[in-house]
């Protein structure tokens, strides 16, 4: 049993290019969470899938940020036109709704840095 | 709006000794989730352990259990015969029924020798 992945694991761009993230979620899982996580802060939710539907979307996702699940597996995060505040780590973490269990599973992160 | 808070920036313990990590809350829900996430450097969250709100009895996995008194909205974590390789950020939690979960701004741990 793999755990959650996420790819890359750090990614370095120039402010206002595009970035994508990926992540891999635990097969048979079907909640899929995205968390943005700045230095010393706990993380701060951002959206989650369950199976490809999108059921929830953080105020702090601004129009720059789109997020997919497609076939509801994997999900990619994008970010278009970077900027400065936008440094911060990507988390995910997937779980599987069943009979009141609710427990999230965590990857280890993209970093992002923009310059 | 949910909100969560820890008010411990940063403990340290003694190995082998106890140490407790506060926590407290704010929902006008009944039936909520409660956890505790470990977070050690450069190194991804793992789950230390859980409590459901309708349960009375406190939860408890090896050396970490909980404290936590409902009409307070306190959740506090005890851990026993601190070890090195407990020292980490610590995130208190909350979720209701497996939606976002809203974390508090973590306590550093240090486990000094």
């Amino acid at each position: 049993d793999t755990g959650v992945s996420q790819n890359p694991r750090h990614k370095i761009t120039k402010r206002g290019q595009n970035v994508t993230f990926r992540c891999d979620p635990i097969s048979e899982h079907n909640r899929l969470y995205w968390y943005r996580q700045t230095l010393g802060q706990g993380p701060e939710f951002l959206t989650y899938f369950q199976n490809e539907a999108q059921l929830e979307k953080s105020r702090l996702l601004s129009d720059r940020f789109s997020a997919e699940r497609p076939k509801g597996s994997f999900s990619t995060l994008e970010i278009q036109r970077t900027e400065q505040g936008d440094s911060a780590m990507y988390l995910c973490a997937s779980s599987l709704q069943k009979q009141r269990v609710y427990e999230q599973y965590f990857g280890p992160g993209t970093r992002l840095t923009v310059t | 709006a949910q909100t969560v808070t820890q008010s411990q920036p940063e403990m340290s313990v003694q190995e082998a000794e106890t140490v407790t990590l506060s926590c407290t809350y704010d929902t006008s829900e009944s039936d909520y989730y409660l956890f505790w996430y470990k977070q050690p450097p450069s190194r991804q969250m793992i789950l230390v352990i859980r409590q459901e709100a309708y349960k009375q009895q406190n939860a408890t996995e090896n050396r970490f259990s909980v404290n936590f008194q409902k009409a307070a909205k306190s959740f506090s974590l005890k851990i026993s015969d601190s070890q090195l390789g407990d020292a980490a950020m610590y995130f208190c939690a909350f979720t209701e029924y497996g939606n976002k979960l809203v974390f508090g701004a973590g306590t550093i741990l240090r486990v000094k020798s």
